[in-house]
This record gives structure tokens, sequence and C-alpha cells, in this order.
């Protein structure tokens, strides 16, 4: 069976400070990966999606950016943390290129703050 | 992606059956209409799924009417635990995957 793994869960970071999360995907081949993120009390706002290794698509210039080294693997990075950046980081996977693309599956999630 | 618009929020007391509609008045042809739960500090999990008419599984119901341009899903006799934002997603084989706003359904005892 297919399991999506994040890390880390928790995570205090001072403004200005690099970051790195990661992702992983078991089970599954070729899959399209995406990072959401998601503030306190809102909806959640797609941040980034990739359909392959290396392809990687941007909803939202800021930041932020993801990097796919792997076929199951997704990494979000900053270089330097804003206040803004705090929230719970959502890493997802579903299968392209069927009518069931868009069943997706969700992490664990990660809780940013940055202070 | 069809644009998708649900209410903000909704409140029940257990026992009842609760119908949360959403809007999609862009659907096309190939989209799927599917339904999400989340609960606080998790990520969202899927519910139910479906084309057109009616589909049940051991959980809630999806009614679709025959346009196509709304959907209901039906959660029958709420408990408290049942209380979360909903969110339902219509999209086919697309790449880009974007939820709504979901609804916040609020059960009292």
């Amino acid at each position: 069976s297919q399991t999506i793994h994040q890390w880390p869960a928790t995570l205090v970071q001072p403004v200005g400070s690099p970051l790195s999360l990661e992702c992983t995907v078991e089970g599954t081949s070729n899959p399209n990966l995406y990072w959401y993120r998601q503030a306190a009390g809102r909806g959640l706002q797609l941040l980034f999606y990739s359909v392959g290794i290396g392809q990687i698509s941007s909803e939202v210039p800021q930041n932020l950016s993801a990097s796919r080294p792997q076929d199951r693997q997704f990494i979000l990075s900053s270089k330097k943390l804003l206040l803004s950046d705090s929230g719970f980081y959502l890493c997802a996977w579903s299968v392209p290129g069927s009518h069931s693309g868009n069943t997706i599956y969700f992490g664990e999630g990660s809780w940013l703050t940055v202070v | 992606l069809a644009k998708t618009t649900q209410p903000i929020s909704m409140d029940s007391y257990e026992g009842q059956e609760v119908n949360i509609t959403c809007s999609h008045n862009n659907i096309a042809t190939n989209d799927y209409i599917t339904w999400y739960q989340q609960f606080p500090s998790q990520g969202p999990r899927f519910i139910i799924q479906g084309y057109k008419t009616k589909v049940t599984n051991e959980v809630a119901s999806l009614f679709i009417p025959a346009d196509r341009k709304s959907s209901t899903l039906s959660l029958p006799r709420v408990s408290l635990s049942d209380t979360a934002v909903y969110y339902c997603l219509v999209g086919g084989a697309t790449n880009k995957l974007i939820f709504g706003t979901g609804t916040l359904l609020a059960v009292q005892p």
C-alpha cells in the first residue's frame, strides 16, 4: 500500500533562518506531488506541485522553493524565513492521468513557527 | 479546475442528518467530484467521490444532479466526532489541485 511521510513534524525557527521540509512517498511510481500551506483557521493554499523529477510548478512566488531530486521525494525550502511563513505545511500525492486524479493523499503535516 | 463554492459554516446536533452543498457551475465533462474531511492539525482525508447521480459508502452519500453543477454531501446521524472542515474538490486528471474554502461543520450534543 502507499504511504507518505513528511518531517519534521514541528519546527520553531527564527526569522531569517533557512528551512527544509522533506516528504517521501512509498508504494507508487511517478506520483504527482504537492506542497500546501494552511495558516491558523484558514484554508489550504497550494504552494507547489510537481509532475516529475525536476519539474516544479509554483503557485506562490514568495521566498519559498521546492525541489524533486528523486521520483518520490519532494522538498520545500527557504533561504530566509519570514514571520508570515508560519503555518501548517502539508505534503500530498495523487495518481496522475486517471479520473481519480483529484483523489489526493496527505502526509501528517509539519507545524512551522517563525519567531 | 472548476471553482467551487460552499457555505462557510454549518451547525447541527448529534443524531441529525447533515447535507452540505457545493456549487461548481463550470464543471467540465471529464471532471469528478471528490469530498474531503479535515480535522485540526491533520491533512484532509478522502470521504467520497462521484461523477453523476448518487454514490454511497459506509460513511456518506453523494448526490449529483443531472446538470452536475452542484453536489451534496450527506452525513447520516452525525456525532460530535464529525465536527470538522469539509471540502469539495472538482477536477479530472489534472495536476493542479486547488481546494476551496471548505465548510466548517460544528456538531453539538
